[in-house]
């Protein structure tokens, strides 16, 4: 058990339709990264929080965004949902995000029907 | 960002050390190697990191080349449970003190009985 929280675990929604995936970091840990991860392919990094605030963006369309609230819990948020959206997404943290190894939680299975 | 090569897959006796190659021939001076695996669909796991110098913990040994631009995972004494996805991964700490980290497609090993 890494520490780190994702829910849901399965998620299936329609094309078109918005949700929203939640991480709880390991306690003490400021730094939450989001990550994409679909069949086959390896991880794409897509968003990193330190403390609250936006530090480092991958390729993130602009239909996700993804917020780190002041409890460091973070949030990401989905709209408009194409079928090759279905993927695994991984959150991550960190200590302090300065090089220290990160965290994974177990994944949100999404698929898009 | 430094980019990284690793051959897509390996076999490995079970018992027998597991030699895993990475080339980040653009891995800049303050870039750490860094190695996860994933097992299955799982979340990634943090193996080992180094800068330099070889380094070694309960899981594994990093063997780092001089001028940096390859590095080598050895498992010692692999097991079918070391079956997975290995990712090597260079980690920078970025302008403003914040690291992004990103991943390849990874290695998948094979631990064969």
């Amino acid at each position: 058990d890494s520490g780190v929280t994702q829910t849901p675990k399965h998620l299936i929604t329609a094309t078109g339709q918005r949700v929203t995936l939640r991480c709880s970091p390991r306690s003490g840990d400021l730094s939450v990264y989001w990550y994409q991860q679909s069949l086959d392919q390896g991880l794409q990094f897509l968003i990193h929080y330190y403390n609250g605030e936006e530090r480092a963006k991958g390729n993130i369309l602009e239909r996700f965004s993804a917020q780190q609230f002041p409890d460091l819990h973070s949030e990401l948020n989905l709209s408009s949902l194409e079928l090759g959206d279905s993927a695994l997404y991984f959150c991550a943290s960190s200590v302090d995000g300065r090089g220290t190894e990160a965290f994974f939680g177990q994944g949100t299975r999404l698929t898009v029907v | 960002d430094a980019k990284t090569t690793q051959p897509p897959s390996m076999d490995c006796a079970e018992g027998r050390a597991a030699n895993l190659p990475c080339n980040h021939s653009t891995i800049s001076g303050n870039e750490y190697v860094y190695w996860y695996r994933q097992i299955h669909s799982q979340g990634p796991q943090y193996i080992i990191h180094g800068l330099k110098n070889n380094e070694t913990n309960e899981m594994a040994s990093l063997i780092i080349t001089e001028d940096r631009k390859s590095s080598t995972l050895i498992l010692p004494h692999a097991t079918l449970r070391d079956t997975a996805v290995y990712y090597c991964s260079p980690v920078g700490v970025r302008s403003g003190g914040y690291q992004k980290v990103t991943f390849g497609i990874g290695t998948k090993l094979q631990v064969i009985p």
